[in-house]
């Protein structure tokens, strides 16, 4: 079957630079997906990640490796509003998006 | 409207009713995708459509069906709503089926089954 495993919680202190991982195991594989989505609200789009490597955009980097199975995102410099639920998605060789579970991230000053 | 919209945004109803989601995007694009979220689980895919016309089933599609008449609509419709449907519902559009491009979300309709 295919899985997206992320942690469930994780907690870290404004400032710091945490690190969220999200292994997989899918039917395929066309691309990784990370989203941020704030309580009581819509995912939204953080990064995408097809070839193996790091992809940085500011405060959030996002990394893969295909021959593992595995992906994370990293937040530096992070603040309280990044307190969010962050969410792990895979394309699969249907072009479907397997979703993972979300991993709630808590900041605290 | 700019971007995707959903309606409503809270709904509370009887088991047995008949009930639509309504879901409308501006942006042009192909692909619509309807997804409930429950608590601990990931997003799962009720229904989809890679262009105006055509559907098909995601992983979840029992007791619920779509329509797609037109490239900006994709409404999700509860024939007879039972209990186990209360979830948060989004709908999603992306440019094309396949793109690597990011889904949009509307901002979800919260459906809870007495």
């Amino acid at each position: 079957g295919q899985n997206i495993d992320q942690p469930t919680e994780m907690t870290a202190t404004e400032g710091a630079i945490v690190q969220i991982n999200c292994t997989y195991q899918t039917s395929g594989f066309n691309g990784l997906f990370w989203y941020q989505q704030h309580a009581g609200e819509a995912p939204t789009f953080l990064s995408y990640n097809v070839l193996d490597g790091l992809e940085e955009k500011g405060r959030f980097s996002s990394f893969l490796s295909r021959s593992k199975g595995y992906s994370y995102l990293l937040l530096k410099e992070l603040q309280m509003k990044d307190s969010a639920s962050y969410l792990c998605a895979v394309e699969d060789s249907n072009y479907q998006l397997i979703w993972g579970a979300g991993t709630k991230l808590i900041i605290k000053p | 409207i700019a971007g995707i919209t959903q309606a409503p945004t809270s709904q509370i109803l009887a088991a047995g009713r008949r009930m639509t989601l309504r879901c409308t995007q501006d942006m042009r694009h192909n692909a619509m995708y309807w997804y409930r979220q429950d608590l601990g689980l990931g997003l799962r895919l009720i229904h989809y459509s890679n262009t105006a016309g055509t559907t098909g089933k995601g992983e979840v599609p029992d007791g619920y069906s779509v329509s797609r008449a037109n490239t900006d609509d994709f409404p999700l419709t509860l024939a007879s709503a039972v209990p186990s449907q209360t979830s948060v519902y989004f709908c999603a559009s992306q440019a094309a089926a396949g793109d690597t491009g990011e889904l949009f979300f509307g901002e979800g309709s919260r459906l809870t089954v007495l």
